[in-house]
């Protein structure tokens, strides 16, 4: 497509349940980003994945959140046992180069 | 630590002033620097961007942003704004200095509200 997709651009969650939130990037772009928007806090990295090297997660909060970049295209972030503090803009980006690309976001909403 | 500070949270301004963001970085090395706006309820958009040369950078929409290296600083600047410049606005920067990764690292935002 065009743009980076983002799914679902919306989700509630109960607290405790998993969620899997999707990003499909622009084709071609070899490089992967997951960022987190709260609030006041601006955009937080989270974890980045360029094209086979080993991704770099040193942006995970804990270790109930994981990303998958499956055949070098679309990711899955997975947060695990929800809190209502993962509540929040989920922000996917890839690039080409330097060249930066966002999605709109999944707002996920704990309760 | 690499890190990106914005130091005006929230700027309220009257239509035709002029802007001035302000953001710091501490990185070493070569740094890329970028400014993006998110207009409400939409996605980040890139307003402009320096990677090397002419350390002035014209970016869209009449925005421009120097870059002076002995400050360690990027702002951001209009001469005059208008009420659809209502948005907020972040700074970020890239380094592959001291090894890092290429991941893009932003400051915590400044919200702009223009008054008409």
């Amino acid at each position: 497509g065009a743009g980076v997709s983002q799914s679902p651009s919306n989700k509630v969650t109960e607290k405790g349940k998993d969620v899997e939130l999707r990003c499909d990037p622009i084709s071609g772009h070899t490089a992967l980003y997951w960022y987190r928007q709260s609030l006041g806090q601006g955009l937080e990295f989270l974890i980045y994945f360029q094209g086979n090297s080993a991704p770099d997660k040193s942006g995970l909060p804990s270790d109930r959140f994981s990303a998958e970049r499956t055949g070098g295209s679309v990711s899955t972030l997975t947060i695990q046992r929800t809190q209502q503090e993962d509540s929040a803009v989920y922000l996917c980006a890839s690039s080409l180069m330097t060249g930066y690309t966002f999605g709109s976001g999944t707002r996920l909403t704990v309760v | 630590a690499q890190s990106v500070s914005q130091h005006n949270h929230h700027v309220i301004l009257s239509e035709a002033a002029s802007l001035e963001l302000g953001c710091n970085y501490s990185y070493g090395g070569t740094v890329n620097l970028f400014w993006y706006v998110q207009y409400p309820g939409q996605h980040l958009q890139l307003l402009l961007k320096y990677f090397s040369g002419d350390p002035l950078v014209k970016g869209i929409k009449g925005f421009e942003a120097e870059f002076i290296k002995s400050k360690f600083s990027f702002n951001l600047r209009k001469p005059s704004v208008q009420w659809s410049d209502t948005a907020e606005y972040f700074c970020a920067v890239n380094s592959n200095y001291g090894g890092a990764t290429n991941k893009l690292i932003f400051g915590t935002g400044t919200l702009l509200a223009v008054q008409p």
